[in-house]
């Protein structure tokens, strides 16, 4: 079945104690997103890459990072995650920057206490 | 700054009813994307419109893509209870390097 996967699911930590956030598909789609949903805001887009070790910023990058050694993978580390990081959090893939319909996992809620 | 406006943001309507959700964007753009998202679910993927005038019909939903007007919109025809979820649109543009900016959401509820 074609899908994006995410691990966890769901995950309570504390302040300062880094975590890494799994994004798989097997799509073999170029391009791959993390975005944060916070109540009225709407999805806000953390990173992207649009192919293996292409990465740039999107609108919200501070206090995280990203990396893409395989097209299939996108993990999120939070190096030392704060309370304003807890949200909802959810990967994406499309098959390229031209073909951009986007297929979300299934979302990470993090909560930092 | 590509900005991306829903409204309404809240929108309560009864079973059966027309309504229609708006969608304006702030820069030139052919593509433009709607999504559902049901409570505590992910996002589903519901129209990709790429066209000026491009129209697309699916059930008792139907979106259409005015570019010149930068103006989309989801029409509701007869609503049913099953509709009920959170409407996004969303729009890339390559202006802004082709990043996908969502609006807010429209929060749909129907009544019975």
């Amino acid at each position: 079945e074609a899908q994006v996967t995410q691990n966890p699911r769901y995950l309570i930590t504390v302040t300062g104690k880094k975590l890494t956030v799994t994004c798989s598909q097997n799509m073999n789609h170029e391009y791959m997103s993390w975005y944060r949903q916070d109540p009225g805001l709407g999805l806000r887009q953390i990173y992207y890459s649009m192919n293996v070790e292409v990465t740039d910023k999107g609108d919200v990058p501070e206090g995280y990072k990203v990396s893409r050694k395989e097209k299939r993978n996108f993990p999120l580390i939070l190096e030392s995650p704060s309370p304003n990081q807890t949200s909802l959090y959810f990967c994406a893939s499309s098959l390229s920057i031209q073909a951009n319909e986007q297929f979300f996992g299934p979302g990470t809620r993090l909560t930092v206490l | 700054e590509l900005k991306v406006e829903q409204n309404p943001l809240f929108l309560s309507m009864q079973e059966g009813k027309n309504y229609t959700i708006y969608c304006n964007y702030s820069t030139t753009s052919d593509r433009l994307y709607w999504y559902r998202q049901d409570p505590g679910k992910s996002l589903e993927s519901l129209f990709v419109l790429l066209s000026n005038g491009a129209v697309k019909q699916e059930g008792r939903l139907m979106a259409s893509l005015d570019t010149k007007a930068r103006l989309s919109t989801l029409h509701i025809t007869a609503a049913v209870h099953d509709l009920s979820a959170t409407y996004f649109c969303a729009v890339d543009s390559m202006e802004y390097g082709n990043k996908l900016v969502f609006g807010a959401g429209t929060i749909l509820r129907v009544k019975s």
